[in-house]
């Protein structure tokens, strides 16, 4: 069973609002979590690096005013997407890893977001 | 350069054949490697670590060359399961400890 759960799978906005999609570990504490984006066809572009109680480290390119990320705990990190445009359209998906699985990494089932 | 460059694809082959998939990295810093599945519209899942002596995971084998940051996956008897995407994962180290950085993938097709 999936040991990162990922929510929502599918979402459709209307442009100008706000998204939130969560990553959970189920089975572990994940003391790093990742955000990726992926266009079709493209291959998965890291956005950032949450730790737990800590900022996230984003990627050049990356607007962090943009997408919010929130690591508040040791098994959930949100990332929301503000003021959401067409171009934000994308499959977004989380990973998570801790030293206490071996540094394995983890992948969300990942989320669909429309923007309209 | 990128920091992970697969071949192009698409690949395309009958059952039964064997393929080759070839990946360079830039960083030299990177400390692991990875070769992962995707399939359409799904997550990404781990087919098998790649070390520097090389490793066989049944019909998988993958290589790794430090010296020339270059990564191997050969796929053998082909089965049309195997269609996916398969992508190049290197772990680098980053401004926030490491991360893994995707190559854009190799789509190989098998068909009957």
């Amino acid at each position: 069973g999936a040991v990162v759960s990922q929510h929502p799978s599918w979402v459709i906005c209307k442009s100008g609002t706000s998204v939130k999609i969560e990553c959970r570990s189920l089975d572990f504490q994940a003391t790093t979590m990742f955000w990726y984006r992926q266009f079709p066809k493209q291959s998965l572009m890291l956005m950032a690096t949450s730790n737990e109680g800590s900022k996230a480290t984003y990627e050049q390119g990356v607007e962090k005013d943009k997408f919010l990320i929130n690591h508040a705990s040791l098994t959930l990190s949100t990332l929301t997407v503000t003021s959401a445009h067409p171009e934000d359209s994308s499959f977004y998906i989380c990973s998570a890893g801790t030293p206490n699985s071996g540094n394995t990494i983890y992948f969300g089932e990942g989320s669909w977001l429309t923007v309209v | 350069r990128k920091e992970v460059e697969q071949d192009p694809g698409p690949f395309n082959v009958p059952e039964g054949a064997t393929v080759a998939f070839n990946c360079t990295y830039s960083n030299s810093a990177s400390q692991s490697f990875f070769w992962y599945r995707q399939d359409c519209r799904k997550e990404p899942k781990l087919l098998m670590s790649v070390y520097s002596s090389g490793n066989e995971d049944g019909r998988f084998t993958a290589q790794l060359n430090r010296a020339s940051q270059y990564i191997s996956l050969l796929i053998r008897d082909s089965k049309l399961s195997d269609s996916a995407t398969y992508l190049c994962v290197v772990n680098v180290p980053n401004q926030a400890g490491t991360a893994l950085i995707f190559g854009k993938g190799t789509t190989l097709s098998v068909s009957s």
